[in-house]
Formats: C-alpha cells, structure tokens, sequence
C-alpha cells in the first residue's frame, strides 16, 4: 500500500533561513509525488511535482525537492524563508486504481517564519 | 495552473436542511473531480471521486446519502449535503483532475459549512 510520511507537524525558521520539510513515501511503483501550499481558509496550490523525469524539480515561490529512490524521500526545500511562506504544506503521492487515481495526503507540516 | 472555483465560499444553514456546493473547472474540461473535507488543523479527507457522467465513488465509511454528488458535466460537479447536521460543520474543498498521464490535481478555494 502506498502512504506518505511529513516528519515535523510544525517548523519554525527564522526569515532568511533554510527551509526544509521532509516528506516519505512508501510505495510498490515509481511514484508520482506533489507538495501543495495551503494558507488559511483557502483551498490547495500547487507547488511542484514528481512524475518521473528529473529528480530535482524546480517549483513555484522558489521552493524545489529532490526525488531520492533510494531514501524513499522527497524533501522540500527553499534556500531563504520568507514571512509569506507561513502556511500548511501537505506532501501527496498519487496512487492508481482501475484506469483512475487518487492522492494520500500527508499530515502536514505548518511552517513558521520568525522575523 | 488551471483555475478551479466553489460556490457558496461559506454557508451558515439550519439542522435538517439541504445545502448543495458547486465546483467549477474554468479553463479545462475535467473529467475526474474530488471532494475532501478538511477537519481544523488536520489534513484532507478524501470523500470520494466522480467520474463526468457516472456515478461517484465513496471512501469507505462516506454516506453516499447523505453526500451527493453530481458530476453532470466536464466543468461542474455538485456536492449537496443532504440532512445537515452540526457534525457535519466543516471546510469542504474540490479538486479537478489534470491531463491523464499527470495525475495533477488542481484545488478549489474551499467552502466552510456551518451547520446550527
């Protein structure tokens, strides 16, 4: 069965600083793996995603992740927080059934950004 | 990213009644759609997928009764929550579903239920 894994319910950075969320993912199949944003009452957005080719994928708001096979990890990461990065993150990985799809979503990591 | 609406953004109803949402794909034709519902500081739910034109598939333990879904076109799909009762006060979100192949969702705005 395939499920994801956010290590972290909470971050706090402070601004200008690294930002790292991890995400695992446990799955039978090469993956497809996505990180959504989601700030207060709003719905989800799309921030970048895996689905085979490059490893390392270059997402919206500077944010990227690097698919590791061999970690079972595709972490996200920005090199410089901002304040606007304060949000939900939510790591999701596809999973297919009968010619349709589906994504678990993980947990969710609220990230804090600390002037 | 494409564009996906809902309709009311929120709703205050009475016990017993029937409020229907809307979920709007408005720059491509999708031919899956998805309701979650998301609890207060937790993740999202996925209540179950609809296929345009067919019937929609419930996760398990979902009352397929009491959440109806519509999917009556490739650009709307219809969740009416049928007997509302305060337990079932929550943000409801949508999603449409991307190019086969991409399996890309692309998420509505939400709508937050309040039932009294």
């Amino acid at each position: 069965a395939q499920s994801v894994t956010q290590l972290g319910s909470h971050v706090s950075v402070s601004e200008g600083a690294l930002v790292l969320l991890r995400c695992n993912y446990s799955s039978s199949v090469p993956p497809y793996l996505f990180w959504y944003v989601q700030y207060p009452n709003q719905g989800l957005q799309l921030l970048l995603k895996y689905t085979s080719a490059a490893t390392l994928v270059k997402g919206i708001n500077g944010f990227e992740a690097e698919f590791k096979k061999s970690e079972t990890s595709f972490h996200l990461t920005k090199p410089s927080a901002h304040m606007s990065d304060a949000a939900e993150y939510f790591c999701a990985v596809s999973v297919r059934t009968s010619g349709t799809y589906k994504y678990i979503f993980g947990t969710g990591t609220r990230l804090k950004v600390l002037a | 990213g494409a564009v996906v609406s809902q309709h009311p953004s929120r709703v205050i109803c009475k016990s017993g009644t029937s409020v229907k949402i809307e979920c709007r794909s408005l720059d491509f034709q999708a031919t899956t759609m998805f309701w979650y519902r998301q609890f207060p500081k937790q993740s999202l739910m996925l209540m179950a997928t609809s296929n345009e034109g067919s019937k929609a598939t419930y996760e398990q333990g979902v009352e397929k009764d009491k959440f109806l879904i519509n999917h009556a076109s490739l650009t709307l799909s219809t969740l009416t929550v049928t007997s509302a009762h305060p337990e079932d006060s929550s943000f409801y979100i949508c999603s449409a579903g991307g190019a086969v192949g991409t399996d890309t969702q692309y998420f509505g705005p939400g709508t937050r239920l309040t039932v009294l």
